[in-house]
């Protein structure tokens, strides 16, 4: 089926760099997300993305996140600077439709693992 | 306070049991219910949805889920498991006519077979 692709699957970062993680969404889809997993914790939704535009963010998607799209390839969040509270796993998650039709399906990548040192 | 319960962290049966995984949840409405599996390095996907009538629903690979308003609760069932039924589980809900896409998700549920 369709799969959404995270490379890599971890990440080890210093505190107070940059980092991008990169997301590899279903060829035709239009609509796109990150979802943020502390260990121990439930996913929590970030952010999602249609249009070049943010559509919805959350609370835990700080000032020092944010999102783009270039030139229709990877779907990326970016991270500057990073800080330790950023250590989880995201995973990015497509759509071909706006979601909220009951016929639409959220396909997930298996996730990027952050670790902030 | 709106929640997303899995009581269980882990649930271990052996082959051929039955299984059941719960989730509760506590909003003011009833939302859109959904269970997610997450097999050993792979992504999400999605095992079933509830967005209203029949109660009982079925999905992919034998399972099954039945939605109960009056219970608050949405569990996830199987008859008969096989080791490829090994994965962690995720019930998650969205919300109906608040124009947001967000998934709230349980903390999962990780089954697995007795060896």
């Amino acid at each position: 089926g369709p799969k959404v692709l995270q490379i890599p699957s971890h990440q080890i970062i210093d505190m107070g760099q940059m980092v991008t993680l990169n997301c590899d969404p279903v060829s035709n889809h239009l609509y796109f997300y990150w979802y943020k997993q502390i260990l121990g914790q439930q996913m929590e939704f970030l952010v999602n993305f249609y249009n070049g535009k943010v559509m919805e963010k959350s609370k835990l998607f700080k000032d020092q996140f944010s999102v783009e799209r270039p030139d229709g390839s990877y779907f990326t969040l970016k991270i500057q600077p990073t800080a330790l509270e950023d250590s989880a796993v995201y995973f990015c998650a497509s759509s071909l439709e706006d979601w909220g039709s009951s016929a639409e399906t959220l396909y997930f990548g298996s996730g990027t693992r952050l670790t902030v040192l | 306070a709106q929640s997303v319960t899995q009581p269980d962290a882990r649930v271990t049966v052996s082959e051929g049991a039955s299984l059941q995984l719960r989730c509760k949840y506590s909003y003011s409405a009833t939302p859109y219910l959904f269970w997610y599996v997450q097999y050993p390095r792979q992504g999400l996907q999605m095992l079933l949805k509830y967005y209203s009538g029949d109660p009982v629903v079925q999905g992919v690979n034998g399972f099954e889920a039945e939605f109960s308003k009056s219970d608050s609760s949405f569990h996830l069932r199987k008859a008969s498991v096989h080791w490829s039924d090994s994965a962690v589980y995720f019930c998650a809900v969205r919300l109906p006519g608040t124009g947001s896409n967000r998934l709230t998700f349980g903390k999962g549920t990780k089954f697995s077979l007795i060896p």
